[in-house]
């Protein structure tokens, strides 16, 4: 499997647009996570599905922000509007059996937002 | 509130040396899991050692081992024979047992120098 994969790897866009990520996470694993990291605040947990269905949404900072599962293998984190304060590197890891065991983590995608 | 610390933001070994990073938590569960991972300059998360809190007997993954004292709840990572590929970030990151939100520490960056 080539692992967790995350598009694109470097994203720079001017405020106020609309920014999507994208994850396709290791086939078979029923869990995905995505994480944000910042100097500020390190390593946030923003939303974990199971079986593609959203379980947790608490770390989401603003209605800017929303993801959806439709398939398995496949994962978006949308930020709209975006602003300065989004700018981070934002991580897609999935795992088997949730993040008790293993989580494997994608190359992460660089926002900058002008 | 359930956090954890990593006090040493940054930390150097010789190669072939060993070195020890230090981690606290606080929480009050009585179940819970442990992990260190590591975070090369290429960005992408790696899983180090996992610790599971019921179990006494200390991981050990090769050259890497943990320090895991309950009573006291700290968790450090100790490197044996030190390699240039083992510079890094290195997060600490806890998980109680009934939840799937792993608590990162903000990491300790280890330099190893030849």
């Amino acid at each position: 499997d080539a692992g967790v994969i995350q598009s694109p790897r470097h994203e720079v866009t001017e405020m106020g647009q609309e920014v999507t990520l994208r994850c396709k996470p290791i086939s078979g694993h029923d869990y995905l996570f995505w994480y944000r990291q910042t100097m500020m605040r390190g390593l946030e947990l923003l939303i974990y599905f199971n079986n593609n269905v959203p379980i947790d949404d608490s770390g989401m900072p603003e209605d800017r922000f929303s993801a959806k599962m439709p398939n398995a293998s496949f994962s978006t984190l949308k930020i709209q509007p975006s602003e300065p304060r989004d700018s981070a590197v934002y991580f897609c890891a999935s795992s088997l059996l949730g993040a008790r065991t293993e989580a494997f983590f994608g190359q992460g995608t660089r926002l900058t937002v002008v | 509130a359930q956090t954890v610390t990593q006090s040493q933001p940054e930390m150097s070994v010789q190669e072939a040396e060993t070195v020890t990073l230090s981690c606290t938590y606080d929480t009050s569960e009585n179940n819970y899991y442990l992990f260190w991972y590591k975070q090369p300059p290429s960005r992408q998360m790696i899983l180090v050692i996992r610790q599971e809190a019921y179990k006494q007997q200390n991981a050990t993954e090769n050259r890497f081992s943990v320090n895991f004292q309950k009573a006291a709840k700290s968790f450090s990572l100790k490197i044996s024979d030190s390699q240039l590929g083992d510079t890094a970030m290195y997060f600490c990151a806890f998980i109680p047992f009934n939840t799937d939100k792993l608590i990162f520490g903000t990491g300790t960056r280890l330099q190893v120098f030849p």
